[in-house]
C-alpha cells in the first residue's frame, strides 16, 4: 500500500524557534519521489522540495532543511528561525513511479506566533 | 506563463445542479491531475491525463463526475446532480513527464465548491 503519515496535526511555536515537521511513508516501489508542499490560507499548494529515492543527500536551502532517511522511511522538514509568514499547512507527498500519482499525508498545520 | 490557473475560484450551487470547473495547466506540461481536498485532509487523487488521454480514474470519481482534456491543453471537470458531499476544494496540477522522469507538480489555487 502507498501511504503517507504526518502524525503531527498541529504545531504552535513562537517566532524564531526552530520547528521540525515529521513525515513517514510506505511504498514497495524502489523508485519514488518525495515532496513537501506548503498550503497557505489562500489555498494554493506551493512546491517546496522534491527528492528521489536514490538521493539521500540532505539539503539546506535558506531557513529550510530536509532529512531523508530510507532506513526509517522518513522525510522530515525543518524550518530554522521560524517566522509568522511560515504559518500554513504543510503536506508531505509520495509519488511512486509505478503508480503515476501523488499520495498526500493529512497535513501539519503550523502556527507561528509573534 | 504564470502557473496553473483554475476557474472559478469559488462556486456555490444548489443540490442537484451541474457544475463545471476549468483548469489551464502550465503550457509545456503534458500531464494534468485533478485532486479533491476536504477540510482538514490532504488532497485525494481523482484522475489524471497524459496529453489528451485520461489514463486513470479513482474510485472516488463516481458516474456523476467526468473529466476531459481536449487537445491535451486545458481540462474540465464536470459534476452532475451535485450532492452536499461533493462540497470540497478541487485542485488541478500539472507536470512534465519525459520518459521515466516526472518533474514536480505545480498546483493551481483550486476551486472551492459549496453545495447547499
Amino acid at each position: 500500500a502507498q501511504k503517507v503519515t504526518q502524525a503531527q496535526t498541529e504545531i504552535s511555536v513562537v517566532e524564531k524557534e526552530d520547528v521540525t515537521l515529521d513525515c513517514v511513508y510506505e511504498t514497495r516501489d524502489t523508485t519514488y519521489y518525495l515532496f513537501w508542499y506548503k498550503q497557505p490560507p489562500s489555498g494554493e499548494l506551493v512546491f517546496l522540495i522534491r527528492r528521489n529515492s536514490f538521493d539521500e543527500q540532505n539539503e539546506i536551502s535558506g531557513r529550510y532543511s530536509w532529512n531523508f532517511q530510507k532506513s526509517t522511511s522518513s522525510f522530515n522538514f525543518t524550518i530554522t528561525a521560524s517566522q509568522v509568514v511560515d504559518s500554513a499547512v504543510y503536506f508531505c507527498a509520495l509519488y511512486p513511479d509505478n503508480f503515476n500519482k501523488f499520495y498526500f499525508g493529512s497535513g501539519t498545520k503550523l502556527n507561528v506566533k509573534p | 506563463d504564470t502557473g496553473v490557473s483554475q476557474d472559478p475560484r469559488h462556486k456555490i450551487t444548489k443540490r442537484g445542479q451541474n457544475v463545471t470547473f476549468r483548469c489551464d495547466p502550465i503550457s509545456e506540461h503534458n500531464r494534468l491531475y485533478w485532486y479533491r481536498q476536504t477540510l482538514g485532509q490532504g488532497p485525494e487523487f481523482l484522475t489524471y491525463f497524459q496529453n489528451e488521454a485520461q489514463l486513470e480514474k479513482s474510485r472516488l470519481l463516481s458516474d456523476r463526475f467526468s473529466a476531459e482534456r481536449p487537445k491535451g491543453s486545458f481540462s474540465t471537470l464536470e459534476i452532475q446532480r451535485t450532492e452536499q458531499g461533493d462540497s470540497a476544494m478541487y485542485l488541478c496540477a500539472s507536470s512534465l513527464v519525459q520518459g521515466i522522469v516526472n518533474t514536480e507538480a505545480f498546483f493551481g489555487q483550486g476551486t472551492r465548491l459549496t453545495v447547499v
